[in-house]
């Protein structure tokens, strides 16, 4: 596709359960990221990928927070055991390396 | 204090007249500044971007930098009420990918 494709857009989990958001970035980004967005607030960095490289994981909240990209391409953030406050939008983003940021339409994630 | 400061507004301006939305940040390595602007319920969407001091024009909007006073502005000329969105600056620190975003500046262009 053109753009970063994010799935699925929206997901409602009970406190407790599992989720695992993916990514599909623009094709030959090497470079990926996920952010999450609270209501009203900036984006906050989670972690960076550089092909299969997660780089950066300096941002992920908790250990219940994991990310890969296996094969450098698509990738899965899988939060586990949801907490409320991990209601958030959750955006990834892709960028050839060094380049501007391109961000998905993000999954808005609701845990009740 | 927080890395990017942004007012949060909202900021009201009429159409026609140019918008100016200001960005401060802390850490003098930055060297990548960035504006997108968000609407409702969308993502972010790459407005502008400017690496070297001084000023970067593309259409109505220009962005301003200067890095002595760490300051990053962004002004929109002939305001249209399509502008009306969230402008969230963002700044990337040398050797470092991952963007730092302000809260963003809710900016409303009144008809």
């Amino acid at each position: 596709g053109a753009g970063v494709s994010q799935s699925p857009r929206y997901k409602v989990a009970k406190r407790g359960q599992d989720v695992a958001l993916r990514c599909d970035p623009i094709s030959g980004h090497v470079s990926l990221f996920w952010y999450q967005q609270a209501l009203g607030q900036g984006p906050e960095f989670l972690t960076y990928f550089q092909n299969e490289a997660q780089l950066d994981k300096s941002g992920l909240p908790s250990d219940r927070f994991f990310a890969e990209r296996p094969e450098g391409s698509v990738s899965t953030l899988k939060i586990q055991r949801t907490q409320q406050e991990d209601s958030a939008v959750y955006l990834c983003a892709s960028s050839l390396e060094g380049r501007v940021a391109f961000f998905g339409q993000g999954t808005r994630l609701t845990v009740v | 204090q927080k890395e990017v400061e942004q007012n949060s507004g909202p900021l009201s301006v009429p159409e026609g007249a140019i918008a100016s939305l200001n960005c401060t940040y802390s850490d003098r390595g930055s060297q990548s500044f960035f504006w997108y602007r968000q609407y409702s319920g969308k993502s972010p969407e790459l407005i502008m971007s400017i690496y070297s001091n001084g000023d970067k024009e593309d259409g109505r909007f220009t962005a301003q930098l200067n890095k002595a006073s760490q300051y990053v502005s962004l002004l929109i000329r002939d305001s249209q009420p399509s502008d009306s969105a969230t402008y969230l600056c963002a700044v990337n620190i040398f050797g470092n990918e991952k963007l730092t975003f302000g809260t963003g500046t809710r900016l409303t262009i009144i008809p």
